[in-house]
C-alpha cells in the first residue's frame, strides 16, 4: 500500500527567503506526483504534475523534482511571498488511485 | 468557465437519514474520485470512476456508494450516515491515464449527528 510523508509539517519563514518542501513515498510505481495548494476552508488546487517519466516541472517561481528510484519529491519555492501562505499537499497517483500526504503548512511572514 | 461542482456545501443530518452529494465536472473528463479530508488523518481515497459504469473502491470505501451512469456525473450516497462520517469532502476529476492532473470541487462539509 502507498504512503506519502511529508516533510516538514509546518515551515514559517521571512519573505523573500527560498524554501523547499519534501514528500516522499514508498511505491515507486507511479503514472504521476501532483503538488497541491490548499487555503483554509477552500478546495485543493494542483500546482504541479510531474510524470512518471520525467525528472521535474517549473511553473514561475516554483520547481517540482522527481526522483522515483529514491521515492522522493521536492517543490522549491523562490523568493517566498506572503501570498504563498498555505498548505501544500503531495499526491502519487497509479491507476486511479491518489494518496496525499498530510501536507506541509508555509507561513511566509512580511 | 472549466470547474467541478459539489452541492451542497454544507450538510448537517442525523444518524441514519439517507443522503446524496452531488459532483458534477464540464471538461468532460473520464476520471472521477471522491475524498474525504480530516484532522490529523489527511485527504483519503472513497471511491473512483475511470469512465461510466466503471468504479473502484479507494481506500475508505465502507459506508459509501457511488454511481456513474454519466460522464459528467458522479454522486456520493451515504445510505446510512454515522457520526464517524462527518468529514470534509471533495470530489475531483482528471482527463484520466499519466496526465491525471486533478481538479477539485470547493468541498461539502457534512456533520452526522
Amino acid at each position: 500500500k502507498q504512503e506519502v510523508t511529508q516533510i516538514p509539517a509546518a515551515l514559517s519563514v521571512p519573505e523573500g527567503e527560498n524554501l523547499v518542501l519534501n514528500c516522499s513515498f514508498t511505491d515507486s510505481a507511479i503514472y504521476n506526483l501532483q503538488w497541491f495548494r490548499q487555503d483554509p476552508g477552500k478546495g485543493l488546487t494542483s500546482l504541479l504534475l510531474i510524470q512518471s517519466s520525467q525528472r521535474e516541472q517549473t511553473s514561475g517561481r516554483l520547481n517540482a523534482s522527481l526522483d522515483k528510484s529514491s521515492g522522493r519529491s521536492t517543490l522549491y519555492i523562490a523568493a517566498s511571498q506572503p501570498g504563498d501562505s498555505a498548505t501544500y499537499l503531495c499526491a502519487a497517483t497509479n491507476a486511479g488511485k491518489s494518496t496525499f500526504g498530510d501536507g506541509t503548512t508555509l507561513t511566509v511572514k512580511p | 468557465e472549466a470547474q467541478v461542482t459539489q452541492n451542497p456545501r454544507y450538510l448537517i443530518t442525523v444518524t441514519g437519514k439517507k443522503l446524496t452529494v452531488t459532483c458534477s465536472q464540464n471538461m468532460n473528463h473520464e476520471y472521477m474520485s471522491w475524498y474525504r479530508q480530516d484532522p490529523g488523518l489527511g485527504l483519503r481515497q472513497i471511491y473512483y470512476s475511470m469512465n461510466v459504469e466503471v468504479t473502484d473502491k479507494g481506500d475508505v470505501p465502507e459506508g459509501y456508494k457511488v454511481s456513474r451512469k454519466e460522464k459528467r456525473n458522479f454522486p456520493l450516497i451515504l445510505e446510512s450516515p454515522s457520526p464517524n462520517q462527518t468529514s470534509l469532502y471533495f470530489c475531483a476529476s482528471s482527463l484520466g491515464g499519466v496526465n491525471e492532473k486533478l481538479f477539485f470541487g470547493s468541498g461539502t462539509q457534512l456533520s452526522v449527528l
